[in-house]
């Protein structure tokens, strides 16, 4: 089965940086774009960044950007989310996900996910 | 960014009945528009992709409609397993979600 495990969420104060990591099995990693969404306590879905299957282009959205950095270590099969400068409004369970079309640059829909890891921001 | 609306933002419904959930987006997306369900703890699930198609091994009760700036995710008689929260999601300008409906057991 189809899996992706993220990991290194935890508790950090405002200012503080956290690397999310995500492993991938099962599937060929470095032909597909991935995926991070995030979902603040009680509210809806957030896509946060994405990057291409080789890794050349990355994507974010503005609440995140020039404050994250989404990199992918193909020969591992594993994705990474690097935050700094966290936020409490960054506090949130974070997703990471395959994408449904493999061999582009694109990130378009997400049809495997993680369990998520949590990431609390606060003092 | 294109902004993705949602209504209703609850439906109340029982099973066997017939759910209609609606996304309007702010610009036309053309049919880059997907339907994700989430239950409470869960991971979404990715449900309808380019506004109308199924991934492999979701029910034929969920179905899509729609192009341009209005869709519809139809579940043609409700399952208790159903209840739950839907987004919609555009990938025609990066990628936005909607703020999501609750389909809840009346």
């Amino acid at each position: 089965e189809v899996q992706l495990v993220e990991s290194g969420g935890g508790l950090v104060q405002p200012g503080g940086s956290l690397r999310l990591s995500c492993a991938a099995s099962r599937f060929s990693f470095k032909s597909y774009a991935m995926t991070w969404v995030r979902q603040a306590p009680g509210k809806g879905l957030e896509w946060v960044s994405g990057i291409s299957a080789s890794g050349g282009t990355t994507y974010y959205a503005d609440s995140v950007k020039g404050r994250f950095f989404i990199s992918r270590d193909n020969s591992e099969n594993t994705l990474y989310l690097q935050m700094s400068s966290l936020r409490a409004e960054d506090t949130a369970v974070y997703f990471c996900a395959k994408d449904l079309k493999g061999n582009t640059a694109l990130v378009t829909y997400m049809d495997v996910w993680g369990k998520g890891t949590t990431v609390t921001v606060s003092s | 960014e294109i902004v993705l609306t949602q209504s209703p933002a609850t439906l109340s419904l029982s099973p066997g009945e017939r759910a209609t959930l609606s996304c309007r987006a702010s610009q036309s997306v053309s049919s880059y528009l997907a339907w994700y369900q989430q239950k409470p703890g869960q991971a979404p699930r990715l449900l309808i992709y380019d506004a109308s198609n199924r991934p492999t091994g979701i029910p034929a009760r969920f179905s899509g409609s729609g192009s341009g700036t209005d869709f519809t995710l139809t579940i043609s008689s409700l399952e208790p397993e159903d209840f739950a929260v839907y987004y919609c999601q555009q990938r025609m300008n990066w990628l936005t979600f909607g703020g999501g409906t609750k389909v809840e057991i009346k």
